[in-house]
């Protein structure tokens, strides 16, 4: 079992509809991380949090907003989402923020988003 | 720009034999390098990771090599398991320093 918890596993959303992903973990972890990762293909970075603010932006459309509450949660609330955007949503998390990027991350097992 | 890749992307190989995933990588200036697996349905599970001080580093039955004059980077299974069948993917630091370079992915199926 994955140290990092994704909630939903699933979800199905019209283009319309105002949704949130959550992701949770408790290693004391100071960087968390958002990746879209569509069929067949490797994690692609959409957000970085270090120490709780957010560090990168990967040029991610609006209709994208992160949210980190404090250093254990990371959500990303999705707002008229296009077909386009149906992917595996993937959160990870690294022990030290900043730029350390020497270090693992420990990913969670994704929401799987289908926009209809 | 900078990019991970790996020049196979399936590997079909059968039970008991070893297992060598290769990746190339671009970027001189990485310093720390990653294995993932991936199941179907789950997110990557770290496997090995290795710095650029160090060309070889070893866990429990699998083995990462880096050449950094080739810029290469290999994972090895030893005695591959039905369980290793999954998508295994090499990472690298970004330019940002803060995030991964994932390579294409390897799928490596295991026949009995």
């Amino acid at each position: 079992d994955t140290e990092v918890t994704q909630t939903p596993k699933h979800l199905v959303m019209g283009m319309t509809n105002k949704k949130s992903l959550k992701c949770e973990q408790h290693m004391g972890h100071r960087a968390m991380y958002w990746y879209k990762q569509k069929a067949k293909k490797p994690p692609e970075l959409m957000f970085v949090y270090s120490y709780e603010k957010l560090s990168i932006n990967e040029s991610v459309p609006s209709r994208f907003s992160p949210e980190c509450p404090n250093s254990s949660l990371l959500n990303l609330h999705l707002h008229a989402l296009q077909p386009e955007d149906s992917a595996l949503y993937l959160c990870a998390s690294s022990q030290e923020g900043g730029r350390a990027g020497n270090q693992p991350q420990h990913f969670g097992d994704g929401t799987r988003l289908s926009i209809l | 720009g900078e990019s991970v890749g790996l020049h196979l992307p399936t590997l079909s190989v059968q039970e008991g034999d070893n297992s060598i995933i290769n990746c190339a990588y671009s970027n001189s200036a990485s310093d720390y390098f990653i294995w993932y697996k991936q199941e179907s349905g789950k997110g990557p599970q770290f496997i090995i990771d290795i710095r650029s001080n160090m060309d070889k580093r070893q866990g429990q039955r699998v083995t990462v090599l880096l050449n950094k004059t080739v810029k290469h980077l290999s994972l090895q299974i030893a005695a591959t398991q039905p369980g290793d069948s999954a998508v295994y993917f090499c990472a690298e630091v970004s330019n940002s320093g803060y995030a991964l370079n994932f390579g294409k992915g390897t799928s490596l199926l295991v026949t009995p």
